[in-house]
């Protein structure tokens, strides 16, 4: 079945450094990605909505400068947290859903640590 | 605007007993139901999915969901419980007519005891 992949799955870094997490779809092409957050025994916010060859879609409340991302091909989005910062840290899971399909595709996820 | 509730927090059954997990949505158009069940530290693995046709939903691992237009309701069932299905439990919902994103439940930790 459709695979999504995820990298890194743990990240720690340090307060004002910027963090990139990878994306890809290994065995379908997504021309949509969807960036979730999800906090402590909480359910999944969405983040953005990252359409491939264009600027992605925000939810309100999110910064898109400093959640950015970019979605440069059909098979890879990436989300960077620039300047990140202990409130930043989180569980970050992104999804792809496979062209004609219904069922959104999921990461393992990327725990994000910020020091 | 779309939104799902899961009423319960956590549901606790024995194992061998049947189990369900609520879930109630509200959506302009029509929906597109899903359950999704999480490991800790892990993402989402699809569970089962309503788009149309017959209420009820057969799925992985011996799920079933079914589908109450008139009370807007899509509940996860299993007849006999696993200790192994001790996780968290995601309702999803996708307006047909609002987009592609998946509007998530507050998920229900589901904690089945041997």
């Amino acid at each position: 079945g459709a695979v999504v992949s995820q990298h890194p799955s743990w990240v720690i870094c340090k307060s004002g450094t910027s963090v990139k997490i990878e994306c890809r779809s290994l065995d379908f092409q997504a021309t949509t990605m969807f960036w979730y957050r999800q906090f402590p025994k909480q359910s999944l916010m969405l983040m953005a909505t990252s359409n491939e060859g264009s600027k992605a879609t925000y939810e309100q409340g999110v910064e898109k400068d400093k959640f950015l991302i970019n979605h440069a091909s059909l098979t890879l989005s990436t989300l960077t947290v620039t300047s990140a910062h202990p409130e930043d840290s989180s569980f970050y899971i992104c999804s792809a859903r496979d062209r004609g399909a219904t069922p959104l595709h999921f990461g393992n996820g990327t725990r994000l640590t910020v020091t | 605007a779309q939104s799902v509730a899961q009423p319960e927090d956590q549901v606790n059954v024995a194992e061998g007993n049947p189990l369900t997990v609520k879930c109630t949505y509200s959506v302009s158009g029509n929906p597109y139901l899903f359950w999704y069940v999480q490991y800790p530290n892990r993402g989402l693995q699809f569970l089962l999915k309503y788009i149309t046709g017959d209420n009820l939903v057969k799925g992985s691992y011996g799920f079933e969901a079914e589908f109450n237009k008139s009370q807007t309701s899509f509940h996860l069932k299993k007849p006999s419980a696993l200790v192994s299905d001790s996780a968290l439990y995601f309702c999803a919902v996708r307006d047909d007519q609002a987009g592609t994103a998946l509007i998530f439940g507050k998920g229900t930790t589901l904690s089945v005891s041997s």
